[in-house]
């Protein structure tokens, strides 16, 4: 079955670990994007990709980095947690032209102490 | 820059009621539309989307949205809801021909009381 998954769920970590956050979509998409989404709050784009090599920042400045090597997977990395960066992060995928409509993972949370 | 207005926050309403939620938009250029429910620690779901032709749009769950052109406005109605339709509301839009993201509203905190 065509899907979208992120790995870990939930994620507990010390301040300034590196840390990696999966995403794997199976439906052949090339767009990928990441979603960062406070409790209660709105969804802002930080990162997307059009394709394999393309990477492009989004509407809100984050301090993660993503990579697209393969189609498929889209990770996202932070260097060094901090508390600030408290949060959950949902990815999502799309074909390139058209409508545009947005399958979503299931989201991870991630929280930094 | 294309951008989306939730109009309410939060809306509690009984069981069995009908309720309304509002979304409003502006840009530029010509849109898709689009509404996705997320329920507690979980992603979005797509409820329904507009793409083109007739404005009223049926959705899954019973839900159905009305897109109007000239009040740039796209809410959506339940006739009667269900207390597993409490979760939050996402209204989204898009341009048209152009491979652009999907701009997100606030959010509407739907309560179904007992």
């Amino acid at each position: 079955e065509a899907d979208i998954y992120q790995t870990p769920r939930y994620l507990v970590i010390g301040t300034g670990k590196k840390i990696t956050l999966e995403c794997s979509q199976t439906m052949g998409h090339d767009k990928m994007y990441w979603y960062q989404q406070d409790p209660g709050m709105e969804l802002h784009l930080i990162h997307y990709s059009y394709g394999v090599n393309s990477t492009e920042k989004g509407d809100l400045s984050s301090e993660s980095t993503v990579s697209r090597i393969r189609t498929e997977h889209f990770p996202l990395t932070l260097e060094s947690a901090r508390p600030s960066h408290t949060s959950q992060y949902l990815c999502a995928s799309s074909v390139l032209t058209g409508s545009t409509e947005a399958f979503f993972g299931q989201g991870t949370r991630l929280t930094v102490v | 820059a294309q951008s989306v207005t939730q109009l309410d926050s939060q809306v509690p309403v009984f069981e069995e009621a009908p309720v309304e939620l509002r979304c409003n938009y502006s840009s530029s250029v010509s849109v898709y539309l689009f509404w996705y429910v997320q329920y507690p620690n979980q992603g979005l779901q797509l409820l329904l989307k507009y793409l083109s032709g007739s404005t009223l749009v049926k959705g899954i769950n019973g839900f159905e949205a009305e897109f109007n052109k000239s009040q740039t406005s796209f809410h959506l109605r339940k006739p009667s809801v269900h207390i597993s339709d409490t979760a939050e509301y996402f209204c989204a839009v898009s341009d048209r021909g152009s491979a652009r993201q999907l701009t997100f509203g606030s959010g509407t905190q739907l309560t179904v009381l007992p």
